[in-house]
């Protein structure tokens, strides 16, 4: 049973344009919801997180929306660059007991076009 | 400071054979994790400690995958004879877990070829 699910599997956009990842999860008892990076031959990298009590959370360029009810939560990457061209991988934790294990999506290859 | 270090970053074992993979976490952290990556695939949970307690072994595949942590410091992973299916990244993260931080840092990984 795939608790995070992710979509879409790839994603092309031309520089400057908005990049739009999903997820959906499943366990309500999951209350961290971090987005990761991935280079290739590179362990994933923490871009941004956010717990459930917010909808929305900014860091630069980079925003998660988060919608409970719905169990979904997405990211959007603004003003896309080149160098964001990476895996992005989202992921879900519960804090308490869990020991913080993440459970991960399946990963979007994002392809940054000049 | 340091990251996550990891070694070997490559490793080539024929089937049957037995390997230890190294994980060294960032100073102070207290949890360590291991996860598996499968090519194309986000990476899935194995183990998890807090110091040098196994608090969580779901996720390991078989019983012929162990981890330990002994000082709570460095960490390893061993494979007793490996099949073609462990063939994957295994990455190690580790966390302070203390004062609401939660993050997780992965180290680069090592990749298992079995062949």
């Amino acid at each position: 049973q795939q608790q995070v699910k992710q979509s879409p599997q790839s994603l092309i956009v031309q520089k400057g344009g908005i990049s739009i990842i999903n997820c959906a999860y499943e366990n309500t008892a999951f209350d961290y919801f971090p987005w990761y990076q991935q280079f290739p031959g590179k362990g994933p990298a923490l871009l941004i997180a956010i717990r459930p009590d917010v909808s929305e959370k900014k860091e630069g360029r980079f925003t998660i929306s988060f919608n409970k009810s719905a169990k979904q939560f997405s990211l959007h990457i603004m003003d896309s660059q080149p160098g964001d061209s990476a895996t992005y991988f989202c992921a879900a934790s519960r804090r308490a007991g869990g020991g913080n294990k993440l459970t991960f999506g399946t990963g979007t290859q994002l392809k940054v076009e000049l | 400071g340091a990251g996550v270090s990891q070694s070997p970053r490559y490793k080539v074992a024929k089937r049957g054979q037995d390997v230890a993979l190294r994980c060294d976490p960032i100073s102070g952290h207290v949890s360590l994790f291991w996860y598996q990556q499968a090519l194309g695939q986000g990476p899935e949970f194995l183990t998890y400690f807090q110091n040098e307690a196994q608090l969580d072994k779901s996720g390991l595949p078989s019983d012929r995958f162990f981890a330990e942590r002994p000082e709570g410091s460095v960490s390893t992973l061993k494979i007793q004879r490996t099949q073609q299916e462990d063939s994957a990244v295994y990455l190690c993260a580790s966390s302070p877990y203390r004062d609401r931080r939660y993050e997780q840092f992965f180290g680069p990984g090592t990749r298992l070829t079995v062949l």
